[in-house]
């Protein structure tokens, strides 16, 4: 049950795009399509904002888009708010009843 | 809207226990699987434990197994997490969390958390 890999870090300016990779391996990313993306402000709880790989909740922006490739996946943000600005973390099934969350990744609207 | 508060954090010494309780409110708590997370200082996100909607299965992180132990009460819409053997290593923000949404594996809305910290 290694955590999943997540650059530590993101940046970009208002208006443009960020992506986030989040890469595991053929047991647990590549394995399945249930990946998940949540998003956390500091001192807050993580809010889920995307599911299935690239399926949206109701309420989350459009902005904010999922996919997946092999045992890699990636949550995009386009269109950069300043509230955007958080951490981010991926999360994948991993089998034998387990999941497993990524490292996590800090967004900053520059 | 959906509410879970949890209760029951605070400071104990290495090998003592602590259990975790969360209120769960404004939803059919009785219907969904229900999830621990823990979250260690300025760390990464770690999924402790699951148990299903009426409590017959239970599964655990590895390094928390045969130390901890997940339960619900369906008639108080509460859920537990019962924490033996503590390690310092188990320092952090535990979460409870809803899986709503059909999947087992997301965490669909989250408590505010209740700090464990494990130290002598």
């Amino acid at each position: 049950q290694s955590a999943l890999t997540q650059p530590p870090s993101a940046s970009g300016s208002p208006g443009q795009s960020v992506t986030i990779s989040c890469t595991g391996t053929s047991s647990d990313v590549g394995a399945y399509n249930f990946v998940s993306w949540y998003q956390q402000h500091p001192g807050k709880a993580p809010k889920l904002m995307i599911y299935d790989v690239n399926k949206r909740p109701s309420g989350v922006p459009d902005r904010f888009s999922g996919s997946k490739s092999g045992s890699t996946a990636s949550l995009s943000v386009s269109g950069l708010q300043a509230e955007d600005e958080a951490d981010y973390y991926c999360s994948s099934f991993a089998g034998s009843n387990s999941c497993v969350f990524g490292t996590g990744t800090k967004v900053t609207v520059l | 809207q959906v509410q879970l508060v949890e209760s029951g954090g605070g400071v104990v010494q290495p090998g003592r226990s602590l259990r975790l309780s969360c209120a769960a409110s404004r939803f059919t708590f009785s219907a969904y699987p229900m999830h621990w997370v823990r979250q260690a200082p300025g760390k990464g996100l770690e999924w402790v434990a699951i148990i299903s909607n009426d409590g017959t299965n239970e599964f655990y992180l590895d390094s928390v197994r045969g130390r901890f132990t997940i339960s619900r009460d369906n008639s108080k819409n509460t859920l537990y997490l019962q924490m033996n053997s503590l390690r310092t290593e188990d320092t952090a923000v535990y979460y409870c969390a809803t899986a709503m949404s059909g999947n087992w594996w997301y965490f669909d809305y989250w408590g505010q958390g209740a700090l464990v910290t494990v130290s002598s």
